[in-house]
């Protein structure tokens, strides 16, 4: 299996740009998550899905962040506008199991390091 | 909201040497997972505890879900340069709860 794929790897941006992150899950997984890494806050849950449907966002910071999952193989994130405290790394992550059951064992994508000016 | 606590927050150790290093928390998990960060890239998950007391392992690594509930081990025996990395605990209180990442042990492995 090809793994969560996530692009781009590195994006580099102006603040009040839109930018827009895209991970792919691993295949027959049904729960995936967006999290962000910084080494103030460390690795912060943004927004998860199962089976397509958000479940949580708590997590994401405000407005300005949002997340799509129009299919069980492709998510967004998207950032507009975007501001330079916004920039960390952002995780994809992906797992399978039941309906409305986290199963624990998380699969990361390599990530994207987004740095905003 | 709830918090997990990684002890030590970096460590030096010569190649050979064994590594200790342990997570806490305030509240019960019934999960505990443990993740291994190298340098640009994404964690990748070493060992899961489903059960109090449960030690497990996976080749030179051991972790042991806490008798309390509250607290995971993990130990690397012998280690080697390609053990350094960011090693993260993370637990789950029920399976419908999210997963909660500690901030991170650095492991730096010296030849």
């Amino acid at each position: 299996d090809a793994g969560v794929i996530q692009s781009p790897r590195h994006e580099v941006t102006e603040m009040g740009q839109e930018v827009t992150l895209r991970c792919k899950p691993i295949s027959g997984h049904n729960s995936l998550f967006w999290y962000r890494q910084t080494m103030m806050r460390g690795l912060e849950l943004l927004i998860y899905f199962n089976n397509n449907v958000p479940i949580d966002d708590s997590g994401m910071p405000e407005d300005r962040f949002s997340a799509k999952m129009p299919n069980a193989s492709f998510s967004t994130l998207k950032i507009q506008p975007s501001e330079p405290r916004d920039s960390a790394v952002y995780f994809c992550a992906s797992s399978s199991g039941l309906a409305g059951v986290l199963i624990y064992e998380q699969y990361f994508g390599p990530g994207t390091r987004l740095t905003v000016t | 909201g709830q918090q997990l606590n990684q002890s030590p927050q970096s460590m030096f150790i010569q190649e050979g040497e064994d590594v200790s290093m342990n997570c806490t928390s305030s509240s019960i998990f019934n999960t505990w997972l443990w993740y291994k960060q190298d340098p640009g890239e994404g964690p990748v998950l070493l060992i899961a505890l489903y059960k109090a007391g449960e030690l497990t392992s996976n080749g030179r690594l051991t972790a042991q879900f806490g008798i309390t509930r509250k607290d995971s081990f993990l130990n690397i025996s012998a280690s080697i340069p390609s053990d350094v990395g960011i090693y993260f605990c993370a637990g789950q209180q029920t399976s419908y709860d999210k997963v909660i990442f500690g901030p991170g042990t650095s492991l730096s492995v010296i030849p």
